[in-house]
């Protein structure tokens, strides 16, 4: 168990929709990350928070976006889902923002957009 | 940007025999590489990272990496695997981001298989 807590842990929509993945990083961690992982692409950098504030910005879409909030959760909005955009979405957690820093994953959100 | 190259998507190995994962990094400057072990349906675990501290890296689980800068590879070994070895695994590099972040680039992972 790495700490990070991701719910829901399923989600099944459809095309069109929107909908929001949760994201609750290890005690003490600020920095927050987002991943995508699909057959095709890969494990993809999304976006990074550290402290509530967008650090980082990887190959997120236009149609997704995400925020930190007070309390150090973040979540991943996705809308006008597409059917490529069924993936597994992961988050990770560090200390901070050194290249050092170890990322730890949660255990995912597979999104299934139908 | 820097990159990194997992050469065989696929590797299988009979349990106890030894197991290498290839990686290959590309970076402009000095890297600090990582290896996770992913299993079904599970998120990433860490098994070691490679922060210029040493160049042969111990891990958990039995495994160990050796960072080479002259050949550019950070591969992981296991003496003997065991079947419950068997995983996905990533190797990763750490490299700056946009607006002072960080970020992981992943290679695109290596499946192993543990035959008995």
């Amino acid at each position: 168990d790495s700490g990070v807590t991701q719910t829901p842990k399923h989600l099944i929509t459809a095309t069109g929709q929107r909908v929001t993945l949760r994201c609750s990083p290890r005690s003490g961690d600020l920095s927050v990350y987002w991943y995508q992982q699909s057959l095709d692409q890969g494990l993809q950098f999304l976006i990074q928070y550290y402290n509530g504030e967008e650090r980082a910005k990887g190959n997120i879409l236009e149609r997704f976006s995400a925020q930190q909030f007070p309390d150090l959760h973040s979540e991943l909005n996705l809308s006008s889902l597409e059917l490529g955009d069924s993936a597994l979405y992961f988050c990770a957690s560090s200390v901070g923002t050194r290249r050092a820093d170890t990322q730890y994953f949660g255990p995912g959100t597979r999104l299934t957009v139908l | 940007a820097q990159s990194v190259t997992q050469l065989g998507s696929h590797v299988s190995v009979s349990e106890g025999a030894l197991v290498l994962l290839r990686c290959n990094y590309s970076s402009s400057v000095p890297p600090y590489l990582f290896w996770y072990v992913q299993y079904p349906n599970q998120g990433l675990q860490l098994l070691l990272k490679y922060t210029s501290a040493a160049t042969l890296v111990k891990g958990i689980n039995g495994f160990e990496a050796e960072f080479k800068k002259s050949e550019t590879s950070f591969h992981l070994t296991k003496p003997s695997a065991h079947m419950s070895d068997a995983a996905e695994y990533f190797c990763a590099v750490s490299d700056w981001g946009t607006n002072t972040g960080n970020q992981f680039y992943f290679g695109t992972g290596t499946s192993l298989t543990v035959i008995p």
